[in-house]
This record gives C-alpha cells, structure tokens and sequence, in this order.
C-alpha cells in the first residue's frame, strides 16, 4: 500500500522561504518511472500542479513558479522537499504531493492528505 | 492559473446521468492523455480516470471518460449521492512542459 504525507509549517511569514517534506512508504523512488510531485490548491480554488521529481533526479516545475521553487528527493529517508522562495499571501494554499506510477503518461496516484500553509504577517 | 475550462457546476437527480467537458488546445489535451481525479469534501483528490478513459482498479464503472480533439468529458450514469464533489480534468502540456488542471466542476446531486 502506497502512502504520503506532507509535514511543514502551518505559517509562514511574506517574504520567507517556506520547506515542506513528503515522506512516503509502499514504493521507492530509485524504482524506473516512478516519480513524486507537489500540487497545490488556494482555498476555494482549482489545482495547481508545481513540480515533480522522478526516480532518476530528472526535475520538472511549473514554468510560472519556477524561478522559486527547488525540488530534492532523499532515497534513503523515502522523502521528497520542496522548497517555495518569497512566499506571499496568494501562496496560501493546501499544499499536496502525490505518487507518479512508473510508465509513460502515468497518473498521481495515490495523494497524500494535504498540508495547509498559511502566509500571514 | 488553468488552462483547461470546465464548467463550474452540473448538476442531477439520483439515477442520472452528468457530463462534465473539459476543454484544452493541441499543445496539451490534443496530442496527450487526459486524467480526471475527484475530490470529495475535505478531502484530497483521488484519480478517477487515467489515459483519457481507463478506471484504476475500485472505480465504479459508472464512471467513464472519453476525447475528441482538443476536448474531453467526463460522465457519471446513475448518479447516486456520494458523487457529490469537486471534478478536475488534467493533462501533459507540450508547450509549458508541464502539467496543467482544470478549472473544477463541482457535481451536486439533487
């Protein structure tokens, strides 16, 4: 059974760099194909997919966020960090990462719970 | 920031049947798969359909997806009240080299 959970702050302060962990068990990261992203949702509003990592360090990000964002993977912890520079108030959003299968056009499958982040001063 | 467009709402008594389109361009649903994930209240979303219309194992076969160009649609038969929530179609964009959601739908069962 695959899981994922995302730990980090609840608040975070505008103009701080907010560092949020997913730990994950029931597959590994070094596995071909496999890869794990980070998806967000403002309150009341739709998803916004932000980055994601596959097994063998290939890295993509949303090109609108991706002067502030880092995306590193610890095999051996079985956790993937994001990392979110600046952070404003319109960053305020359940912050989800998630399982990406092994295999071409694969799916997020499963999600994990969601960690709510808070910008606030 | 979405680029797919989804209806905000749809809507139908228990037993029907809802659709719910989602509408893209060639750099994304018109030359990728589609997904769709369902989100129920409080809750994080959970893959619904991958690869424009293939169910993961424990979705109910009233769920079905299916494309046509640069758009895609989600259907419900034999709506039943559980089906209540939020609906996002998703897929590869060529262009941004990334993935990109819809809008949301949001299904209420009359």
């Amino acid at each position: 059974q695959i899981t994922l959970k995302e730990s980090g702050p609840t608040l975070v302060k505008p103009t701080q760099t907010l560092t949020l962990t997913c730990t994950f068990s029931g597959f590994s990261l070094t596995s071909s194909g496999v890869g794990v992203a980070w998806i967000r949702q403002p309150p009341g509003k739709a998803l916004e997919w932000l980055a994601l990592i596959y097994w063998d360090d290939d890295k993509r990000y949303s090109p609108s966020l991706k002067s502030r964002l880092t995306i590193t993977k610890d095999t051996s912890k079985n956790q993937v960090v994001l990392t979110m520079t600046n952070m404003d108030p319109v960053d305020t959003a359940t912050y989800y990462c998630a399982h990406r299968q092994n295999g071409y056009a694969a799916p997020f499958d499963p999600w994990g719970q969601g960690t709510l982040v808070t910008v606030s001063s | 920031q979405s680029i797919l467009t989804q209806p905000p709402s749809a809507s139908g008594t228990p037993g029907q049947r809802v659709t719910i389109s989602c509408s893209g361009s060639s750099s994304n649903i018109g030359n990728n798969y589609v997904y769709w994930y369902q989100q129920l209240p409080g809750t994080a979303p959970k893959l619904l359909i991958y690869r424009n219309n293939q169910r993961p194992s424990g979705v109910p076969d009233r769920f079905s997806g299916s494309k046509s160009g640069t758009s895609a649609s989600l259907a419900i038969s034999g709506l039943r009240s559980e089906d209540e929530a939020d609906y996002y179609c998703a897929a590869w964009d060529d262009s941004l080299i990334g993935y990109v959601f819809g809008t949301g739908t949001k299904v209420t069962v009359l």
